[in-house]
């Protein structure tokens, strides 16, 4: 069963601002990954912060992981138009079992 | 880029025709994955394989097959397509286990079952 739940759903943002989407999970976790898609194309591995990590940054993606509320949230800054896209967090339990995705955010940053 | 890659992109077929959607990648992974996604929507895993000769039914119901017999390469079949098979199929590969434990995803078949 799936897992992971993104909130919101939809974000419309403009160009220069920051998106943030959060993420929660309901079992323990070996590491918290975060995926890119864009329209009609497979997804794109973003980052990944384990289970003994609080914050990890890379490029203008900033991830946090608060293991005791099951949560990470996803902070896009000076968001581009081409940063449209669903973003899909998916948890990897500590067996190494399978990728269990959430039901994604799909993020508008309009022009 | 990530070497996976499927093929056809697309396949406009009619109903009780059989499919196979083929998946091959090129960097050795013995895990390999099958996702089922509508328009829009979550993923959902339809199955999955631990390596050469190791498939597993995922957290979905389908009436797809697959097989394994090299480790590069995991189609899916359908025997008989019905338009409640009209989705898009992604498949995906990973390391077994290790520490970087990503999913590289191919670029999906959509798939229309007239």
């Amino acid at each position: 069963s799936q897992q992971g739940e993104e909130d919101p759903q939809a974000l419309s943002i403009q160009e220069g601002e920051n998106a943030t989407m959060n993420c929660s999970y309901k079992t323990s976790i070996n590491n918290l990954q975060w995926y890119r898609q864009n329209s009609g194309r497979g997804l794109v591995h973003l980052i990944l912060i384990r289970s003994n990590e609080r914050e990890k940054h890379s490029g203008r993606l900033r991830v946090t992981l608060d293991t005791s509320k099951k949560s990470s949230s996803l902070l896009i800054t000076a968001s581009r138009a081409a940063d449209t896209a669903s973003y899909f967090c998916a948890t990897v339990d500590n067996y190494g079992q399978n990728f269990v995705f959430g039901p994604g955010t799909r993020l508008s940053v309009l022009p | 880029e990530a070497d996976i890659y499927q093929t056809p992109r697309y396949l406009v077929i009619g109903t009780g025709k059989k499919i196979t959607l083929e998946c091959s990648q090129t960097m050795g992974h013995d895990k390999m994955y099958w996702y089922q996604q509508d328009p829009g929507m979550e993923l959902h895993l339809i199955h999955y394989s631990y390596g050469v000769n190791s498939t597993e039914k995922g957290d979905l119901s389908s009436e797809s097959t697959v097989s394994r017999i090299r480790t590069e390469h995991f189609p899916l079949t359908l025997e008989s397509a019905r338009p409640s098979h009209t989705s898009q199929y992604l498949c995906a590969s990973s390391e077994y286990r290790g520490i970087k434990f990503e999913a590289f995803f191919g670029q999906g078949t959509r798939l229309t079952v007239v």
